[in-house]
């Protein structure tokens, strides 16, 4: 069965930083591009950024270019979303998927921008 | 960017009833257009896929189709469990993008 599991959402002030995880499970994960999609509460979804199997191809949508940052590690079969600088409009929940088109989802990790 | 609006945003609709949502690209995206279904307090479910192909699992009843710049996605009875909101997604051009969805109520 595959699984997706984010952790490593929180509080934290604007400028701040957060790094989120997203453990996967139960199939190849060395083979599969990975999404970061976002919520606001009562808002939509906001694809975030990217990231090919290999690691060598990344994408953001612009208005995080420059603050977050999407790595893997694929001996431990892990996403990663480091936000830096955050503001209180990133505000949301936080999607790990597999794939560019997301296929499976974790349940989502939310953070929460505020003073 | 690539502007995807959907049509309606909201629709009621009652359980039996055949309803199709329309999503409309700015560009023209050829066939890199997914729709996705998501229930309250849980995660987006994968329906369809390049414009027409049906996720694994996925009922029959649920059904997409077009290309360029005007896709749809129709469900031919509705359920229940159907009630929800529906998001498109293009993945023609990055930044990928979703329309701003569609909610389907009971009436």
């Amino acid at each position: 069965e595959v699984q997706l599991v984010e952790s490593g959402g929180g509080l934290v002030q604007p400028g701040g930083s957060l790094r989120l995880s997203c453990a996967a499970s139960g199939f190849s994960f060395s083979d599969s591009w990975m999404t970061w999609v976002r919520q606001a509460p009562g808002k939509g979804l906001e694809w975030v950024a990217n990231i090919k199997e290999d690691g060598t191809e990344k994408n953001y949508v612009d208005s995080v270019k420059g603050r977050f940052s999407i790595s893997r590690d694929d001996a431990k079969k892990s996403l990663f979303l480091q936000m830096d600088s955050l503001r209180v409009d990133d505000t949301a929940f936080y999607y790990c998927g597999r794939g560019t088109v997301v296929s499976a989802w974790g349940r989502g990790t939310l953070v929460t921008v505020s003073s | 960017d690539v502007q995807l609006t959907q049509s309606p945003s909201f629709l009621s609709a009652s359980v039996g009833d055949r309803v199709t949502i329309t999503c409309r690209a700015s560009q023209g995206i050829n066939s890199y257009l997914a729709w996705y279904q998501q229930k309250p307090g849980k995660a987006p479910k994968l329906l369809i896929y390049a414009a027409s192909t049906l996720q694994s699992g996925v009922p029959s009843r649920f059904s997409g189709s077009g290309s360029g710049t005007e896709f749809s996605l129709t469900i031919s009875s509705l359920q229940p469990e159907d009630f929800a909101t529906y998001y498109c997604q293009q993945l023609n051009t990055y930044p990928i993008t979703f329309g701003q969805g569609t909610r389907l109520e009971i009436k």
